[in-house]
């Protein structure tokens, strides 16, 4: 009974590549959260999707980010043009189309991105 | 003014004592409040949930939550080296979205 996966562990881009983050929510989940961690801050909500639905995404910079979750396959967060200050750890969390609201997230061992 | 706040510390205690960790929130609605652990390079893990006014006891910690000073906290008793990490407070809101605080550095001293 796998938990959140996501990959790769480490990522290293130069600046103005493009990133692409990937989540594979728990079995039987249906909601992917998005979270970024810059270093020595706590983690800010980036996005909410269901499968083939962005549900909430009022913490995604408008630009150069999205993030999608296809009917099959993990959700993606892509960045284009990446720039130094994406540096960060970006955590994935998922939950079950019913989640209660007593529910704490279960988060995958996260992506550290570094830009260089 | 942040949803969620903690003192970012850090917070130092010798080993055996009792560490205790505050966090304050802005939204009256909320009705679920969590706290996760962090060690360095590691992803957050729930340690603790609370939904009452009240105590809530799991072994060595205890969460309260007062809902009329709008304020969770975490105690943790018997403090040891391996509780040294990062602490982080969420709190759950009526839309269901989570807010975190940015976390108290907790280390305990041998």
């Amino acid at each position: 009974n796998a938990g959140v996966m996501q990959n790769p562990r480490h990522l290293v881009r130069r600046r103005g590549q493009e990133a692409r983050l990937r989540c594979s929510p728990m079995k039987g989940h249906s909601h992917v959260y998005w979270y970024r961690q810059l270093p020595e801050e706590g983690l800010k909500f980036m996005v909410y999707l269901q499968k083939e639905n962005i549900i909430d995404e009022s913490g995604m910079p408008k630009e150069r980010f999205s993030a999608e979750f296809p009917k099959e396959g993990p959700s993606i967060l892509r960045i284009q043009q990446v720039v130094r200050g994406d540096s960060a750890a970006y955590f994935c969390a998922s939950s079950p189309s019913l989640a209660l609201w007593t529910d704490g997230y279960t988060f995958g061992s996260g992506t550290r991105l570094t830009v260089v | 003014q942040k949803e969620v706040e903690q003192n970012s510390g850090p917070l130092s205690v010798p080993e055996g004592a009792i560490a205790s960790l505050n966090c304050t929130y802005s939204d009256r609605g909320s009705q679920s409040f969590f706290w996760y652990r962090q060690y360095s390079g590691k992803s957050p893990e729930l340690i603790m949930s609370i939904y009452s006014n009240g105590d809530k006891e799991d072994g060595r910690f205890t969460a309260q939550l007062n809902k009329a000073s709008q304020y969770v906290s975490l105690l943790i008793r018997d403090s040891q080296p391996s509780d040294s990490a990062t602490y982080l407070c969420a709190v759950k809101n009526t839309g269901n979205q989570f807010y975190f605080g940015t976390g108290t550095s907790l280390t305990v001293i041998p």
